[in-house]
């Protein structure tokens, strides 16, 4: 089955400790991205790549970091520099082709903070 | 930049009936792609429906319609015989250049039995 796939379900952080959150997927898709969600709001972007070895900032950006070695995979490192962690991380992947490049999800990562 | 706001936080229907969801952005581009994802209790979001600004005609999917009305920079989502399944977090989302994805604050649909 083609898909998006991401560990752990739920990932617990302990103070200073950096994290790291994997999302995989075998959909061929060139672009790959990371959203947080906090509770009432909507999806905020942290980090997108459209090509291996290349990714590009998002709105929420520091405290977080990301690798792009191979166009399957895209993990997120959440690093001790973020100080408000706690939150619901979904990953997602689309072609590059032009036209409305739809983006499909992962069921996401529970981070919490002991 | 671009912005999505969906004004109704909260939605209820009855089981069969039809509800409309709103949701109006602001852009200064021509292009661009609209979106409506369904994030049920399990957290998974779930592309519902899209519709191409450069399409006069509204999208349908199944029970599913988009009403967009370029101009007023609209982008309401009716769901016709609503079913139970089909409570969720609602987003609306918009793509112009480039391929990142803009999402409003989400509208809460509860379907009453």
């Amino acid at each position: 089955d083609g898909g998006i796939t991401q560990s752990p379900k739920y990932l617990f952080r302990k103070e200073g400790q950096n994290v790291t959150l994997s999302c995989e997927q075998n959909l061929n898709h060139d672009a790959m991205y990371w959203y947080r969600q906090d509770p009432g709001q909507g999806l905020r972007l942290i980090y997108y790549s459209q090509i291996v070895n290349d990714f590009q900032k998002g709105d929420i950006a520091e405290g977080y970091s990301v690798s792009r070695e191979k166009k399957e995979s895209f993990p997120l490192t959440v690093t001790s520099a973020q100080k408000n962690p706690t939150a619901f991380y979904l990953c997602a992947s689309s072609i590059v082709a032009g036209g409305p490049e739809t983006q499909y999800f992962g069921p996401g990562t529970r981070l919490l903070v002991l | 930049a671009q912005t999505v706001t969906q004004s109704q936080p909260e939605m209820s229907v009855q089981e069969a009936e039809t509800v409309t969801l709103s949701c109006t952005y602001d852009t200064s581009e021509s292009d661009y792609y609209l979106f409506w994802y369904k994030q049920p209790p399990s957290r998974q979001m779930i592309l519902v429906i899209r519709q191409e600004a450069y399409k006069q005609q509204n999208a349908t999917e199944n029970r599913f319609s988009v009403n967009f009305q370029k101009a007023a920079k609209s982008f309401s989502l009716k769901i016709s015989d609503s079913q139970l399944g089909d409570a969720a977090m609602y987003f609306c989302a918009y793509r112009g250049s480039g391929s990142r994805l803009t999402f409003g604050e989400g509208t809460q649909l509860t379907v009453n039995p």
